[in-house]
Parts: structure tokens; sequence; C-alpha cells
């Protein structure tokens, strides 16, 4: 089945440690997100690629930086991860604008020890 | 800017009994809006979406209208079953590129 994946779905890191996060999809989508979700909070994105474009959110850190080398994969790299980063990173794909469908991943449960 | 309201959880139910789960929306222009779920361990699965006033979306026994006149999308079922335990979160598109704005999320547990 065509599909998101994540890997790997628990992470955990050190302070200051940097982190890498990686998502997968055989749907052939053009748009990749990332989401960051706070424990009883809304997903909240951080930032997309439509192809090879990137698009960062206005609020999004510095400290978070994204990758994506071809269609299939994209990565989120953390450099210097904080207490408050954890979280629950949240990788979803769209065939491209408008009202097309997100399909999301299963997540990756970040912890910062 | 955009934003989604959705009332607080958890909403406990008995199987069987009428579910509605309210959704509140402030955009500029015309969004799409959504209905996504969450089980547990998993990822955000599209239960069900309307994309212009008036529109009813559907799914699973699911439905939502999308009301322009009270920016609302409140989510319905007649009849839960205990596999609807889960975390519901509405949310909105803003106009061409399809950013999703989240609610934070409603869980629903239903007992037998």
């Amino acid at each position: 089945d065509a599909m998101v994946i994540q890997n790997p779905r628990y992470q955990v890191t050190q302070f200051g440690k940097p982190v890498t996060l990686s998502c997968s999809q055989t749907l052939n989508h053009n748009v990749m997100y990332w989401y960051q979700q706070k424990s009883s909070q809304a997903p909240k994105l951080l930032f997309h690629y439509y192809d090879k474009d990137f698009n960062n959110e206005a609020d999004t850190p510095d400290n978070f930086q994204s990758r994506r080398p071809n269609t299939s994969f994209c990565f989120l790299d953390i450099r210097s991860p904080g207490l408050g980063d954890a979280a629950m990173y949240l990788c979803a794909t769209s065939k491209g604008q408008a009202t097309y469908e997100q399909y999301f991943g299963p997540g990756t449960r970040l912890t910062v020890t | 800017g955009d934003s989604v309201t959705q009332m607080e959880g958890p909403v406990t139910l008995s199987e069987e009994a009428f579910l509605t789960i309210n959704c509140t929306y402030t955009a500029t222009g015309y969004p799409s809006l959504f209905w996504y779920v969450q089980y547990p361990g998993e990822g955000l699965q599209l239960l069900l979406k309307a994309t212009k006033a008036d529109d009813k979306g559907s799914n699973k026994g699911f439905e939502a209208t999308y009301r322009k006149e009270t920016t609302s999308f409140h989510l319905e079922k007649g009849s839960v079953q205990v596999s609807d335990s889960a975390v519901y979160f509405c949310a909105l598109s803003d106009k061409g590129f399809q950013k999703l704005v989240f609610g934070t999320g409603t869980r629903l547990l239903v007992s037998p």
C-alpha cells in the first residue's frame, strides 16, 4: 500500500545533541510537510516543500532545518534540541495545492533528556 | 490569523449514543474545512471534508455541514461504536495552498 513512513517512531536525544527525523513516501506526492504536535495541542506546521521549493513558517525557530534530497524522502534536523522541543513530529504529504487531502505518517515521538 | 476552536474533551459516551463535537472557525475568505481522526499510536487520517458553504461531508456514518453564517463545522454521528474512540481534529485550509490550521483536538471515549 502507498503510504507515509516515519522513522524512528520513538527517538530519545540529549539536550543540545543534533537529531534527525526521517520521512519517506510512496505516494509520489509533490508536497511534503513537517508538523510539531505538543501534548494536548494542535499540530503546528513548521515548514513544507513543494517539489524542491522550501517554505518556512515565519515562527519556526532557526534550530529546525529540513532537507528533501528527492521526491520520496524528507528529513527534519534539530540542530540543538532543547527540552521544549520534546513533541510528536508528524510528516504529511499531498498531491499539490488547492484542496488536496494531506496524508499523515504515524509520527515520531521525540524525548529530550 | 486563521484559527479553529473545538470543544474540549474528553467526550465520554456509551455505545449507540449520538455524538456531536462542536467546531467553529475564524478565517478571511472561504476556507475548506476538514475533520481528521487520530487513533491511538497512529497518524492523522482524513475523516471528511467540505470545500464550500452548505456542503455536507460524510464518511463512516460521520457527517458535518459547512455553515458559513455561523462559521461552524460540527461533527455528528447517530450511533457511536467503541471503535470510534479516538482524538478528532477540526481543521481549515487557507485559500490556494493547503496549509492546515488545526483545532486542539477532542478525545472521544466510547464504552460498551
